[in-house]
């Protein structure tokens, strides 16, 4: 049963466009969620989070945006740059517990 | 300061085998925690450790198991390998034990391991 989903396996984006990855969960009780990024043959790195209790948080160029009601979470990066290619992954918990990964988005950024 | 350390890189095992996988944590990160990575399934959590204790356990069968020593590092080990153990296991390490998904995780490259 895949709690966390990246519908889309792959996205490109135009240097300079907006990147928008997408991620549905189905377990309401997950109350904190997480974005991380993995180039190949690296191990992924934390890129941003956000709590239940907040609807947006912002760190420079990216922006994760929360929608309890839909159960959605999103990924904005602007402007994309050609170092943002790489395969995210949203992850959610719930408290204490263990995270839980989604099945990652792979972003292409064309020059 | 040095990442978080796994070895080997690859491995190459055929069925039936054993294996077991390392993990130094970043120096001063008491929490290791392993993740299975095969495509289509992204990282499935397998267990966590926090000073030598088990604190969390996957959905993984008891052939997946693990420990950690004094020193935080850690150590996976796979008993009679499947093909389907073929897969990216990567090792992350965070620095206190509370409030597992709020403490960032540092990851590991992670160790390919190859069934045959």
């Amino acid at each position: 049963d895949q709690q966390v989903k990246q519908n889309s396996p792959s996205l490109s984006v135009q240097e300079g466009r907006i990147s928008i990855l997408n991620c549905d969960y189905t377990n309401s009780m997950f109350d904190y969620f997480l974005w991380y990024k993995k180039y190949p043959a690296e191990g992924p790195t934390f890129l941003i989070s956000i709590s239940s209790i907040k609807d947006k948080n912002e760190d420079g160029r990216f922006t994760v945006f929360l929608n309890k009601s839909a159960k959605h979470l999103s990924l904005h990066i602007v402007p994309s740059q050609p170092g943002d290619s790489a395969v995210y992954f949203c992850a959610a918990a719930v408290g204490n517990e263990k995270l839980t990964f989604g099945t990652g988005t792979r972003l292409t950024i064309i020059p | 300061k040095a990442g978080v350390t796994q070895t080997p890189r690859y491995l190459i095992k055929t069925r039936g085998q054993q294996v077991t996988l390392s993990c130094s944590p970043i120096s001063g990160h008491r929490s290791v925690s392993w993740y299975q990575q095969t495509p289509g399934q992204g990282l499935q959590f397998l267990f966590e450790y926090f000073s030598e204790t088990q604190r969390n356990k996957g959905n993984f069968p008891g052939r997946f198991s693990g420990r950690q020593f004094s020193n935080s590092r850690s150590e996976m080990n796979v008993s009679t390998l499947e093909l389907g153990d073929s897969a990216l296991y990567l090792c992350a390490s965070s620095l206190m034990a509370s409030g597992l998904a709020k403490n960032i995780q540092y990851f590991g490259a992670g160790t390919r391991l190859s069934v045959l």
